[in-house]
């Protein structure tokens, strides 16, 4: 989607590893947020930000930190990545049309 | 805690039909309604959205309906076409508060 990047698209780990996902966003704008995708749970909120440096968490947050040092940059740490968190991962950011989501990151823990 | 609850979980309707989509809150705060329509291996993208303050929202061929006193909000397609088919999520917020909350998604499926 235009303006909103989200890295890498798929990725394979291990439970127990370390992992993180990025989203970059081209168009400055304030709130961004992270969800996951599971078939039968729609989209479920992980994190948000409201600002550089100020984040909150969502109704999932366990076991997620997140970072955002830049205006343009969410990143998305799994401390230590568990089988229950193979998902899809989309990063979005909202504005006055609503959310605009990126093209998602398809994660799976073995 | 589901507070915005979506129905059907699936839908198969021939070429030219009106699938229907409904979704209901709990929150009576929440003042906006968008929907959002997900392709495979995209991400949402923002269908249509509506206010309370109307009953009925239409653009094209898709249409919301709410009810403001039952709660309740739907999406109808109008003239459907195969390449509707899509998963159709419903959602939920209120002024001052920039989360959304989403329904858990519709499967339609528009057979020719």
């Amino acid at each position: 989607d235009a303006g909103i990047t989200q890295s890498p698209r798929h990725k394979v780990t291990e439970t127990g590893t370390p992992v993180t996902l990025r989203c970059h966003q081209t168009e400055n704008h304030r709130y961004m947020y992270w969800y996951r995708q599971d078939p039968g749970h729609g989209l479920r909120l992980i994190h948000y930000s409201y600002g550089v440096k100020d984040t909150d968490k969502g109704e999932v947050s366990d076991g997620y930190s997140v970072s955002r040092s830049k205006t343009e940059d969410f990143l998305l740490t799994l401390e230590s990545a568990t089988s229950s968190q193979t998902s899809v991962y989309f990063c979005a950011i909202s504005d006055r049309e609503g959310y605009t989501f990126g093209s998602g990151t398809r994660l799976t823990v073995v | 805690q589901q507070q915005v609850k979506q129905s059907p979980q699936s839908l198969i309707v021939q070429k030219g039909g009106i699938p229907i989509i409904n979704c209901a809150y709990e929150n009576t705060a929440f003042d906006y309604f968008p929907w959002y329509q997900q392709f495979p291996g995209k991400g949402p993208a923002l269908l249509i959205a509506i206010r309370p303050d109307v009953s009925e929202k239409k653009e094209g061929r898709f249409t919301i309906s709410f009810n403001k006193s039952a709660k309740q909000f739907s999406l109808h397609i109008m003239d459907s076409q195969p390449g509707d088919s899509a998963t159709y999520f419903c959602a939920a917020s209120w002024f001052g508060n920039e989360k959304l909350t989403f329904g858990t998604g519709t499967r339609l499926t528009i057979i020719p």
